[in-house]
Order: C-alpha cells, then sequence, then structure tokens
C-alpha cells in the first residue's frame, strides 16, 4: 500500500505569513494527490486536487504543486481563517491514503 | 443541495456489531462509487472502504478487513458499512464521503458527510 507522509506535524504562524507543507508518497502517484483542510468537529473541505488544481470557491491565496512523490501546499498569506488540520491524501491507488495532517496553530 | 446524512452511531460493547447508513440526496447516486472514511479522537483521518457505483467491486484497509462490509441499495440512495468484531481502536467518528468525479477510477472526496460516532467500550 500507498503511505504519505506529511511534515511538520505542527506548525505555528502569524496572520500574513507565508505557509509551506510538505507530503511526500512512498511511491509515485503522478498528480493524483488532494488537499483537504479540517476545522475541529467538522467534516474535511476539499481544497485542491490534481495536485495544483483548486476547488471552486477556494481563495487564490492557497495553491499546490508537485507530481510523482512529492507535493507542497502553500498559503501566501495566512489568514484567520486558515488556522486548521490540513491533509494530503493520494487517490492513486484504491487506498486512498491519507497523510498524518498538519496543524496550523496561531504563533 | 447535494447532501450525505450517516446515521447509526452509538456505545457497542467490544465484539459487538453495528451498522452504519448514509443517506444520500442532490446527486445521482447510482452513478458514483462511494466510500467511508474515519477519524479517531484527536487523531487524523483513515480511509476505511469504498464501492463501486454497481457494487461489483469493494475494498478495504487492511484494520478492517474481514469485519467490515460496505454495501449499498441504489433504489434508496444508501450506503452502509456493516461492523461487526468491534475493537476498542475502532472507536471514531465515521464519515461517508463522494467523490469529486463520477467517470472510472478514482477521485477525491468533495461532498462529506457530518459524521456519526461509534463508540466501542465495556
Amino acid at each position: 500500500d500507498i503511505q504519505m507522509t506529511q511534515s511538520p506535524s505542527t506548525l505555528s504562524a502569524s496572520v500574513g505569513d507565508r505557509v509551506t507543507i510538505t507530503c511526500r508518497a512512498s511511491q509515485s502517484i503522478s498528480s493524483s494527490l488532494a488537499w483537504y483542510q479540517q476545522k475541529p468537529g467538522k467534516a474535511p473541505k476539499l481544497l485542491i486536487e490534481k495536485a495544483s488544481s483548486l476547488e471552486t470557491g477556494v481563495p487564490s491565496r492557497f495553491s499546490g504543486s508537485g507530481s510523482g512523490t512529492e507535493f507542497t501546499l502553500t498559503i501566501s498569506s495566512l489568514q484567520p481563517d486558515d488556522f486548521a488540520t490540513y491533509y494530503c491524501q493520494q487517490y492513486n491507488s484504491y487506498s486512498r491514503a491519507f497523510g498524518q495532517g498538519t496543524k496550523v496553530e496561531i504563533k | 443541495e447535494v447532501q450525505l446524512l450517516e446515521s447509526g452511531g452509538g456505545l457497542v460493547q467490544p465484539g459487538g456489531s453495528l451498522r452504519l447508513s448514509c443517506a444520500a440526496s442532490g446527486f445521482t447516486f447510482s452513478s458514483y462509487g462511494m466510500s467511508w472514511v474515519r477519524q479517531a479522537p484527536g487523531k487524523g483521518l483513515e480511509w476505511v472502504s469504498a464501492i463501486s457505483a454497481r457494487a461489483d467491486s469493494t475494498n478495504y484497509a487492511d484494520s478492517v478487513k474481514g469485519r467490515f462490509t460496505i454495501s449499498r441499495d441504489s433504489s434508496k440512495d444508501t450506503l452502509y458499512l456493516q461492523m461487526t468484531s468491534l475493537r476498542a481502536d475502532d472507536t471514531a467518528v465515521y464519515f461517508c464521503a463522494k467523490p469529486s468525479s463520477a467517470s472510472g477510477r478514482y477521485y477525491p472526496y468533495d461532498v462529506w458527510g457530518q459524521g456519526t460516532q461509534v463508540t466501542v467500550s465495556a
């Protein structure tokens, strides 16, 4: 099965900061990578699919890049609403594994 | 509006069984493969199981294989997860999820239910 590894596990940042989260796959998944945002007590929200395709309604400060085994999620200027936990997910194979998550906290 | 509504969660003793349901509305349920994802308290997301649109293919995480069974009734627009031989580490919020596309292979999940809590404890 494909394993997904995110880093860091926790990130402390301030409003306005540029933030980057990394996700690595244990084998190539082409561009079959999604990013989700989850707030406490809520279901995850799909932000990006196909590694870099922003979902409708998602602010343009979010961007994704990468292919193969290494991917990044970047928030260009962190806003108060962005403090949450972010997960990557591969969907190249049936197991659709998630990364362990990155919690973005207020510094 | 596209919606998924889970039900059937609750408190069950170790070794017990539970059946979760997920009622779908606002889209052509029979055209989409569907999935279950769970989240243990304070932990990350874990993909659990998936079923194809025509119910001719099912997949399971190793952690639930042989104990959980996914099924669907497209006449009722409902997804199910039958859980048996439940263990304490099955305690989690269980979400049903719809992929962003109905056309073949695999896609990420663009619609999620609100989740249903399953607690396995004596």
